[in-house]
C-alpha cells in the first residue's frame, strides 16, 4: 500500500494568508525533501531534513520520523507560491517515496 | 554544494521518436541515480535505480528496452526514451547521491506530438 499520504490535495489562500502541509507515512523514513514544481514544470528544491525544523523566508518545515510526518507551513501566501508541492520520503535505502502532491492556489 | 543538473529542462518530440535526456551531479559523487517520472495527474513513479558497478534495476512496468540508461561515471547519468508516445510524457526527474539523500535535479518535462 501506499507509504506516504500528503495532505490536502488542494488548497487555495488569498494573499497574506497562510496554511501547512502535511506529509505521514507509515514506515521508517530518514528524511524528508519538499519540493514545488513551479508553471514551467520545474521542480524547485525547499527543504532537506533529517530532523527537527527548518526555517526559510515565509516557508518552515518540520520532520518527525518517530511520529511520521513532515509539515510545511507556508506563512504571508504569495501569488508565486502558487504551485504543486510533494514531499518526499527517503526511507534508508535507495527509493525515495513521493507524496501525491498539494495543488497550492493563491489568489490575489 | 551538491546539485544536480538536468538536460534539456523541457522538450518536445514526434511521436514514435526518441529523446535522451541527461543528468550531472556537480559538487559531489552520485554512486546511484534514480530516475523518475511523473505522468499527468499522478505522483511520480521510481523507473530504475542505476548503482555504478552495479546492474541498472528497473521497476515493473518499466524496461531497459524503452528506457536505456547509461552511467558510465560519478558524475553523470543518461536516459533515453525510446519510441516516445503520448502516455510518456511527463516530468522525468533524476536524483543522485550515495544512499536515500538524494539531491534532485529540476526534471525535464517530456511533451510527445
Amino acid at each position: 500500500g501506499d507509504q506516504v499520504e500528503q495532505s490536502p490535495s488542494a488548497l487555495s489562500l488569498h494573499e497574506g494568508t497562510g496554511s501547512a502541509l502535511r506529509c505521514n507515512f507509515t514506515t521508517t523514513m530518514r528524511a524528508v525533501q519538499w519540493f514545488r514544481k513551479n508553471s514551467r514544470g520545474s521542480l524547485i528544491n525547499l527543504f532537506y531534513l533529517a530532523s527537527g525544523t527548518k526555517e526559510n523566508g515565509r516557508l518552515k518545515s518540520a520532520f518527525d520520523s518517530k511520529e511520521r510526518y513532515s509539515t510545511l507551513h507556508i506563512r504571508d501566501a504569495q501569488l508565486e507560491d502558487s504551485g504543486t508541492y510533494f514531499c518526499a520520503l527517503g526511507t534508508g535505502g535507495y527509493k525515495v517515496v513521493f507524496g501525491s502532491g498539494t495543488r497550492l492556489l493563491v489568489s490575489p | 554544494g551538491a546539485l544536480v543538473y538536468q538536460y534539456p529542462r523541457r522538450t518536445i518530440c514526434k511521436s514514435g521518436t526518441s529523446m535522451r535526456m541527461e543528468c550531472q551531479a556537480v559538487g559531489f559523487q552520485a554512486t546511484s541515480v534514480a530516475w523518475y517520472r511523473q505522468s499527468p495527474q499522478k505522483t511520480f513513479e521510481l523507473i530504475a535505480l542505476s548503482t555504478v558497478n552495479s546492474a541498472i534495476k528497473y521497476e515493473q512496468n518499466f524496461t531497459q528496452e524503452k528506457f536505456p540508461i547509461s552511467h558510465p561515471n560519478l558524475s553523470f547519468s543518461s536516459m533515453t526514451v525510446l519510441n516516445a508516445y503520448l502516455e510518456d510524457r511527463g516530468l522525468y526527474l533524476c536524483g543522485a547521491g550515495t544512499n536515500s539523500d538524494y539531491t534532485f535535479g529540476s526534471g525535464t518535462r517530456l511533451l510527445v506530438i
